[in-house]
């Protein structure tokens, strides 16, 4: 069956870093993209992060553009998102996805369970 | 960005009610649509796409409907396991927002 395992959450300071990591079985990871999805405390889900399949296209929410990096390794079946410069406002649970079908059809069908980050002095 | 505004924020209903959500968005998005069902501590999950394709495993009692900017999701005679905060998500283009949430109380 799919799974998705996140990891690599944790405490931090703001201005640190963090990479998490999205373990990927059951599927043929090379061939989906994926995505990153976060939910802060109290709030809602917001999409973070988008790779394409073969890591040839990557696109970012505005306000973690330039300060976190999606990247993949397909022989490894593994998505990873690099945070750095670190705020209070990224202190949430953060999730990976599979991002499936084209056109009206795509939709974020399979999740994992996130890893939960916090950024605190 | 597309903004996505649900109603209501939350509800409570009963087992075997039926109650709608519904999911404005700033402009036409055709069928682009999603709901998510999402309780703490767990990993969201999809229950419809396309505005109104049920994704395998889910319930018939969950539909969704609507095209354009106004979008509604059903479900009938509520399970007290369908307490949970509902999302909507445009899936037109990135940023892909979601909707604020509804919380469902059973």
């Amino acid at each position: 069956q799919v799974q998705l395992v996140e990891s690599g959450g944790g405490v931090v300071q703001p201005g640190g870093s963090l990479r998490l990591s999205c373990a990927a079985s059951g599927f043929t990871f090379s061939t989906y993209g994926m995505h990153w999805v976060r939910q802060a405390p109290g709030k809602g889900l917001e999409w973070v992060a988008f790779i394409r399949y073969d890591g040839s296209y990557k696109f970012y929410v505005d306000s973690v553009k330039g300060r976190f990096a999606i990247s993949r390794d397909n022989s490894r079946d593994t998505l990873y998102l690099q945070m750095n410069s670190l705020r209070v406002e990224d202190t949430a649970v953060y999730y990976c996805a599979t991002g499936t079908g084209s056109g009206i059809y795509y939709r974020f069908d399979q999740w994992g369970q996130g890893t939960l980050v916090t950024i605190s002095s | 960005d597309i903004q996505m505004t649900q109603s209501p924020s939350s509800l409570s209903a009963s087992v075997g009610d039926r109650v709608s959500i519904a999911c404005r968005t700033s402009q036409p998005i055709s069928t682009y649509l999603n709901w998510y069902q999402h309780k703490l501590g767990t990993a969201p999950k999809l229950l419809i796409y396309a505005a109104s394709t049920l994704q395998s495993g889910v319930p018939s009692r969950f539909t969704g409907s609507g095209s354009g900017t106004e979008f509604t999701l059903t479900i009938s005679s509520l399970q007290p396991e369908d307490a949970a905060i509902y999302y909507c998500q445009e899936s037109f283009n990135t940023p892909y927002i979601f909707g604020q949430g509804t919380k469902l109380e059973i």
